[in-house]
């Protein structure tokens, strides 16, 4: 089975700190997602990555980096927190094979900012 | 660009079926939907490609109508198992990049 492994479960940080979502898959996936739940909002892209090196820009991105440094490591970096970055983050990864690929989710983070 | 997803929340009795509509505002390539149970990580239950073809897992379809870029999520004889939060994903370009509608919660009592 494909695993999406997030590092944290639960965080909580103080606004103005520089925080990492650190997500690892073992699949050999070149495709990687990071999104932001938040309650009637549903899911929400944040950035995604084809490949090493290389990034896109998703739906909402301000306020928000990304690093891919290992084909299978996705980091996403917030800056400089702040209290609306509240909210939980879930990585995805998926093959590039074709457009009928599915998305696989890791167990998500819960990022609190004090 | 997210789709919309209506109804916003349902609740079923055991048996009973349910449909979930999503909408979409751009031409899509597919249309995925997952479903997530609560703390835990979504789930994929089926792809649905241009074309409006209709898929199935267990007693749970789809259809993709790609004139109308709607697509329509049904259940029969709804399962406790089938309670949790269904996503529709749409994807715009065909890389996979998926946009998701806002959430449809569902809830199956006995």
């Amino acid at each position: 089975d494909v695993k999406v492994t997030q590092s944290s479960r639960y965080l909580v940080k103080r606004t103005g700190e520089k925080v990492f979502l650190e997500c690892v898959q073992d699949m050999d996936h070149e495709n990687m997602f990071w999104y932001r739940q938040d309650p009637g909002l549903g899911l929400r892209l944040i950035y995604f990555s084809y490949d090493v090196k290389m990034k896109e820009k998703g739906d909402i991105p301000e306020g928000y980096s990304v690093s891919r440094e290992k084909k299978e490591r996705f980091s996403l970096i917030l800056e400089s927190a702040s209290t609306n970055q509240t909210s939980m983050y879930l990585c995805a990864s998926s093959p590039r094979d074709s457009i009928n690929e599915k998305l696989f989710f890791g167990s998500g983070t819960q990022l609190s900012v004090l | 660009q997210q789709p919309v997803q209506s109804p916003q929340a349902v609740i079923l009795r055991e048996g009973e079926d349910a449909v979930i509509n999503c909408s979409s505002s751009k031409a899509l390539y597919s249309v995925h939907w997952y479903r997530q149970k609560h703390g835990e990580a979504p789930v994929f239950l089926m792809i649905l490609l241009k074309g409006g073809e209709q898929k199935g897992h267990e007693k749970i379809s789809a259809s993709f109508n790609e004139k109308k870029q709607q697509s329509s999520l049904y259940l029969t004889a709804s399962q406790l198992s089938y309670s949790g939060t269904y996503f529709c994903g749409g994807d715009q370009t065909g890389a996979n990049n998926l946009f998701f509608g806002t959430g449809t919660r569902l809830t199956v009592i006995p």
